[in-house]
């Protein structure tokens, strides 16, 4: 099983849709978690740390659920320059420390 | 504030080759992440530096290595290079501290021939 499993998509979503993505973790020492958007041949670039609490920023809403080991990523009002890949990422702290980086979920928003 | 800047932005070897990838991290920062990206492939993690020591290593084979600098920067070494080894490769930098939010450069990319 992997460290960290998500949804490869593709998503297909027209202009102004809602679109959520979901992302487990199968680590319980898992730490901090994140998500990130990677465009096509480019570098990977922080979206939004995730808390327990849940946070927002903008059209962007993240949730983690620690019991669950689950985590979320909610973008509302789709925008064509939303297309990209949708990395979710856990910090792990076993002996020493690693990053996971799920393989990505493809999102494509069309006119 | 300037970002995480890597050299060279592409490199071309031939097999049995070593190549040499260099990484500035963001002012401030003095943890410095390295990941591998094969194409179509996810972000494999190679090494983490912090404060000059090596942290930890993913799964990958000794002849991936590397070193962190008095001034933070950072270099990943590949020896005895092999045609899989033909990827981005990533550095990212944070914060110390494992919890903090990595910044990634623009990554070099290496084809192995």
């Amino acid at each position: 099983r992997k460290e960290v499993e998500q949804d490869p998509g593709p998503f297909n979503v027209p202009e102004g849709a809602t679109v959520a993505f979901n992302c487990t973790y199968s680590n319980s020492a898992s730490q901090s978690f994140f998500w990130y958007r990677q465009d096509c041949r480019k570098e990977p670039k922080l979206l939004m740390s995730v808390y327990s609490s849940g946070n927002e920023d903008g059209r962007f809403t993240a949730q983690l659920n620690r019991a669950s080991q689950y985590i979320s990523l909610l973008i509302r009002d789709s925008k064509l320059s939303d297309s990209a890949t949708y990395l979710c990422v856990v910090n792990i702290r076993t002996g020493g420390f690693k990053t996971i980086f799920g393989a990505g979920t493809r999102l494509f928003v069309k006119a | 504030e300037a970002g995480v800047t890597q050299s060279p932005t592409h490199l071309i070897k031939t097999r049995g080759q070593q190549a040499t990838l260099r990484c500035s991290p963001i002012s401030g920062h003095t943890s410095v992440y390295w990941y591998q990206q094969a194409l179509g492939l996810g972000l494999q993690f190679l090494l983490w530096y912090d404060e000059g020591e090596e942290r930890n290593r993913g799964n990958f084979p000794p002849r991936f290595s590397g070193r962190q600098f008095p001034n933070y920067s950072s270099e990943l070494n590949v020896n005895a290079l092999e045609l899989e080894d033909s990827a981005l490769y990533l550095c990212a930098s944070s914060k110390t501290g494992y919890s903090y939010e990595q910044y990634f450069g623009p990554g070099t990319r290496l084809t192995v021939t």
